[in-house]
């Protein structure tokens, strides 16, 4: 069973840092495609970023580029976003999710339980 | 970027009644590989989404029969045969192929009468 445990959100002061992490079990970490989404209050699912089994083929959503760093350790079968320069719009609920392996077929998105993110002073 | 719209955004829905929810692109999800890039997730209340539809029509692991999805190109829907309580939710289509970025629709929110 696909299993990924989202942490490190919490309370940040405008202009501050955040690193998130999100454990993975399961399945072959290393070979998969990764993602984080974010839900901000009541609103919609929107994506962040992407990255590829190697972590040498990576895409932002222009909202947060120059600003986030999505990053990799497959040794640790973990995935990470560092968040820089927060602002009040970045308050959201972060959910990391799987995509295809870098083999496969596509079978669309599994998901964490997301955390919440607040940046407010 | 891929526009995804939704319709109708809020469907209330007599348990057992079927139900049906549109998602237009703004650009073609059918690639030359034959397959249509377009997933359904249902995001039931207080919790992650769930992958519901993959490749415009294959349900997912553990998804029951009642969920169906069709359409091509531009064009899809999802169907609920007959809706069950634990369907409510927010309902959203997804694409995968004209990246970045990965778009949503808007979300069409079901619930019971």
């Amino acid at each position: 069973e696909v299993l990924l445990v989202e942490s490190g959100g919490g309370l940040v002061q405008p202009g501050g840092s955040l690193r998130l992490s999100c454990a993975a079990s399961g399945f072959p970490f290393s070979s998969h495609w990764m993602h984080w989404v974010r839900q901000a209050p009541g609103k919609g699912l929107v994506w962040v970023s992407r990255i590829n089994f190697d972590g040498r083929n990576i895409m932002y959503a222009d909202s947060v580029k120059g600003r986030f760093t999505i990053s990799r350790d497959n040794a640790k079968n973990t995935l990470y976003l560092q968040m820089s320069s927060l602002r009040a719009e970045d308050t959201a609920v972060y959910y990391c999710a799987r995509d295809r392996s870098d083999s496969g077929t596509y079978v669309g998105f599994s998901w964490g339980q997301g955390t919440l993110v607040t940046v407010s002073s | 970027d891929v526009v995804l719209t939704q319709s109708p955004l809020s469907l209330p829905v007599t348990p057992g009644e079927p139900a049906s929810i549109s998602c237009r692109s703004s650009q073609s999800l059918l690639e030359s590989d034959g397959n249509n890039y377009l997933d359904w997730y249902l995001q039931k209340p207080g919790q992650s989404p769930q992958l519901l539809i993959y490749l415009g029509s294959n349900r997912a692991s553990g998804v029951p029969d009642r969920f169906s999805g069709s359409g091509s190109g531009t064009d899809f829907t999802l169907k609920i045969s007959r809706v069950e309580a634990e369907d409510v939710g927010i309902y959203y289509c997804m694409q995968p192929i004209h990246t970045p970025p990965y778009t949503f629709g808007q979300g069409t929110k079901l619930e019971i009468k």
